[in-house]
């Protein structure tokens, strides 16, 4: 069974202080893993994409790293407006033309300014 | 990106009414359109897959009969919450698979509609 781990539940970090988030995944086969970022009351916010083991996407102060078996998100020297909930996502090859996602539970992350 | 929309983006109906969702890709054609729920605090749920001129597919445990689905064009999809109940409230999310690089497609959400089922 496809199974996407997301730690830590929470983190609270200060403005400018860099950190990570981690994604863990088990799936048979992966198609690709996704980053979104979900504010409240909202539907999540594509990302990023990540293929293959080793590959890297940046967008702003975001960097998503993959490896065979979990991926990171860097955020560098955060900002107030960072502050929300990111979910990582995994397609396994399983899922075939359908493409379904398989959700892990998200971190919360608050920036306090 | 892809830009999907859903209507309404709130509801609020008494138990036993019926409830339609609207789930709209406004810039591009989507064959396959996902509904999801998600509770307070949770990750999405999958419900089913909603696939252009076919018979959409429930996950397990989702009710065929309660949560209808009709992918009518390749723009829209309705979600038919029938006969709702209080513990149908929730926050249901669509998202539209919108052609990726390689072959790979991402799906893009709406901004979701808030159910609550007095």
């Amino acid at each position: 069974e496809d199974q996407v781990t997301q730690s830590p539940e929470a983190l609270r970090l200060q403005e400018g202080e860099s950190s990570s988030l981690n994604c863990s995944y088990t799936v048979s086969g992966l198609r690709g893993l996704f980053w979104y970022r979900q504010d409240p009351g909202k539907g999540p916010e594509f990302l990023f994409t990540l293929y293959s083991a080793g590959e890297e996407k940046e967008k702003e102060r975001l960097k998503a790293t993959l490896t065979k078996k979990e991926s990171f998100l860097h955020i560098t020297a955060p900002k107030p407006e960072d502050s929300a909930t990111y979910l990582c996502a995994v397609q396994p090859i399983s899922s075939g033309s359908a493409r379904q996602l398989t959700f892990g539970s998200g971190t919360q992350l608050t920036v306090l300014p | 990106g892809a830009v999907v929309s859903q209507h309404p983006s709130w509801v609020i109906c008494k138990s036993g009414t019926s409830v339609k969702i609207e789930c709209r890709s406004l810039d591009f054609q989507a064959t396959t359109m996902f509904w999801y729920r998600q509770f307070p605090k949770q990750s999405l749920m999958l419900m089913a897959t909603s696939n252009e001129g076919s018979k959409a597919t429930y996950e397990q445990g989702v009710e065929k009969d309660k949560f209808l689905i009709n992918h009518a064009s390749l723009t829209l999809s309705t979600l038919t919450v029938t006969s709702a109940h209080p513990e149908d409230s929730s926050f249901y999310i669509c998202s539209a698979v919108a052609g990726g690089s390689g072959g790979y497609n991402e799906q893009f959400f709406g901004p979701g509609t808030r159910l609550t089922v007095l």
